[in-house]
C-alpha cells in the first residue's frame, strides 16, 4: 500500500531555535498534505492543509508565521516550527491524499514526529 | 459546524468477545466518507475501515464491521472476536471533501 514517511521521528531542540519536519509520499503523488498536532491523550487537531505549489491553508487559531508549511513538490511537504518554545512540544503527524488510482482519495498517515523543546 | 462525537472515552472487552464503539457526527452534507482509524502505542494511524455515505450497505473488513445509519448520523464500529492486538485508541473520522474531522477517540482495552 501507499507509504508516507515522516522525518525525524524524534527531535529535541533548544528554545528559540527552529526545527523542520519532513513528510514524504514514497510511492504516490500527493497534491494535498495535511499537518496535525496531537496533545497527550487527545485527538488529532488539524493545523493546516498543504497544496503543492500554493500557500498552505491554516486552521483558525494556528499561527502561520510560527508554523511554516512548504509543499514544493508532489512528494514532499515540510513543517518548520520557528522560534520554538516549550509549549510547542508535541506530537506532529502528517498525512497525504492519494489522488486517482480509484482509491477514492484515500488518506495515508506518516509515523509522526515527537518534538521536544527544552 | 461539522463535528464528530465519540461518547465513550474508554471501553474494555474480554478477549474473543465482541465490542461496539459509538460515533455520531453532525453535517449538512449529503456526500461524504466516514472512517475508523486505530492508533496503537506506536502512534501510527492505521485505517481500519471506511464507508461511503452514498452506499447503504455497511462496510466490513474481516472482524471489523460498521453500522452506518445515515439518517441518524451514526457510525458505530463492531469488533468481533477481539484480540490482544486490537488494544489501541480508536478514532472515528468524517470527511466531506479534503479534510478529516476526528472524534475525541475511544481507548479500547482487551482483557485476556
Amino acid at each position: 500500500g501507499a507509504v508516507v514517511s515522516q522525518h525525524p521521528s524524534r527531535v529535541i531542540c533548544k528554545s528559540g531555535t527552529s526545527v523542520k519536519i519532513e513528510c514524504r509520499s514514497l510511492d504516490f503523488q500527493a497534491t494535498t498534505m495535511f499537518w496535525y498536532r496531537q496533545f497527550p491523550k487527545q485527538s488529532l487537531m488539524l493545523m493546516a492543509t498543504s497544496n503543492e505549489g500554493s500557500k498552505a491553508t491554516y486552521e483558525q487559531g494556528v499561527e502561520k508565521d510560527k508554523f511554516l508549511i512548504n509543499h514544493a513538490s508532489l512528494t514532499l511537504s515540510t513543517l518548520t516550527v520557528t522560534s520554538a518554545h516549550p509549549e510547542d512540544s508535541s506530537f506532529y503527524i502528517c498525512s497525504a491524499r492519494e489522488f486517482g488510482r480509484g482509491a477514492g482519495n484515500t488518506i495515508y498517515f506518516g509515523e509522526g514526529s515527537w518534538l521536544t523543546v527544552v | 459546524a461539522q463535528t464528530v462525537t465519540q461518547s465513550q472515552p474508554e471501553m474494555s472487552v474480554q478477549e474473543a468477545e465482541t465490542v461496539t464503539l459509538s460515533c455520531t457526527y453532525d453535517t449538512s452534507e449529503s456526500d461524504y466518507y466516514l472512517f475508523w482509524y486505530k492508533q496503537p502505542p506506536s502512534r501510527q494511524m492505521i485505517l481500519v475501515i471506511r464507508q461511503e455515505a452514498y452506499k447503504q450497505q455497511n462496510a466490513t473488513e474481516n472482524r471489523f464491521s460498521v453500522n452506518f445509519q445515515k439518517a441518524a448520523k451514526s457510525f458505530s464500529l463492531k469488533i468481533s472476536d477481539s484480540q490482544l492486538g486490537d488494544a489501541a485508541m480508536y478514532f472515528c473520522a468524517y470527511r466531506p471533501a479534503q479534510k478529516l474531522v476526528f472524534g475525541q477517540g475511544t481507548r479500547l482495552t482487551i482483557n485476556p
